[in-house]
C-alpha cells in the first residue's frame, strides 16, 4: 500500500486566495483526520470523518475552513480566503477501528 | 479540557547515550500513545500502552504507562543519529479512541 497520499506537498499563495489541500487515505480505513501543525500550538485536530461523514469539526478554526469527503478514497480541506496566520503544515491521517492513525507526509502551506 | 504536557521540549545528546522523556496530564487516560516524527514527514506510531503500570518495548525504545494513569514515559537506549526527530505522546480524548490529543512534542537532536 502507498500509505496516505497528500497533495500538494508544498503550497505558497497570497493572502485572500483559495487553497485546496487533498488527501487519499489508505484503502479500507474508515476514519480520516485533518490536523494542523504549528510551532506554537503543535498538532491540532481540525476535523475527522467516519465512513465519509464528518463526526467532529470542533477543531476547525473558523468559517474560512471547510472539509469534504465525497467518497472513501478522497478528502479535501479548503481555506477561503487564506490568511498569513493559516501558514502551517497540514496533515491528513487515516485509521481503522482502533487507535492507530497513519499520517501522510503533510502539505506545507505558506500564505504571504 | 484534556491536555498533555511533555518534557523536556528539546534535548541534545551524544550518540550512544540513553534518553528519557515524559508526558503528564491533569486527566486520566486509558491509552497512551507515543509517536515519532522524522524531519519533513508525518508522525508514525511507535508504541501503544493500554494498562496502568504496563511496560512495553519496541527495539531500543521502552515506554511505560504510569500507575496514576496521568503520565507516561519513553526511554531510548543507546541513541543513534536516526533517532533524531520529534517525539509526541498522545491519548484518546473522551468519546472514543479515534479523537486523539497530542502533546507539544520533545525535539531530540543526536550529536554523532
Amino acid at each position: 500500500d502507498a500509505g496516505v497520499i497528500q497533495s500538494p506537498r508544498h503550497e505558497v499563495t497570497e493572502m485572500g486566495q483559495e487553497v485546496t489541500l487533498r488527501c487519499k487515505p489508505i484503502s479500507g480505513h474508515d476514519y480520516l483526520f485533518w490536523y494542523r501543525q504549528t510551532m506554537m500550538r503543535g498538532l491540532e485536530l481540525l476535523i475527522y470523518f467516519n465512513n465519509n461523514v464528518p463526526i467532529d469539526d470542533s477543531g476547525m478554526p473558523e468559517d474560512r475552513f471547510s472539509a469534504k469527503m465525497p467518497n472513501a478514497s478522497f478528502s479535501t480541506l479548503k481555506i477561503q480566503p487564506s490568511e498569513p496566520r493559516d501558514s502551517a503544515v497540514y496533515f491528513c491521517a487515516s485509521g481503522g477501528a482502533g487507535e492507530t492513525q497513519y499520517f501522510g507526509p503533510g502539505t506545507r502551506l505558506l500564505v504571504l | 479540557g484534556q491536555q498533555l504536557n511533555q518534557s523536556p521540549q528539546s534535548m541534545f545528546i551524544q550518540e550512544g547515550e540513553d534518553v528519557s522523556m515524559n508526558c503528564t496530564s491533569s486527566s486520566i487516560f486509558n491509552t497512551w500513545l507515543w509517536y515519532k516524527q522524522d524531519p519533513g514527514e508525518g508522525p508514525v506510531l511507535l508504541i501503544a500502552l493500554y494498562k496502568a503500570g504496563e511496560l512495553t518495548s519496541n527495539g531500543r525504545l521502552t515506554a511505560q504507562f504510569g500507575i496514576t494513569r496521568k503520565d507516561s514515559f519513553l526511554n531510548i537506549s543507546a541513541s543513534i543519529p536516526s533517532d533524531v526527530g520529534i517525539y509526541f505522546c498522545a491519548g484518546p480524548l473522551s468519546g472514543g479512541y479515534q479523537k486523539v490529543t497530542f502533546g507539544i512534542g520533545t525535539k531530540l537532536q543526536v550529536i554523532p
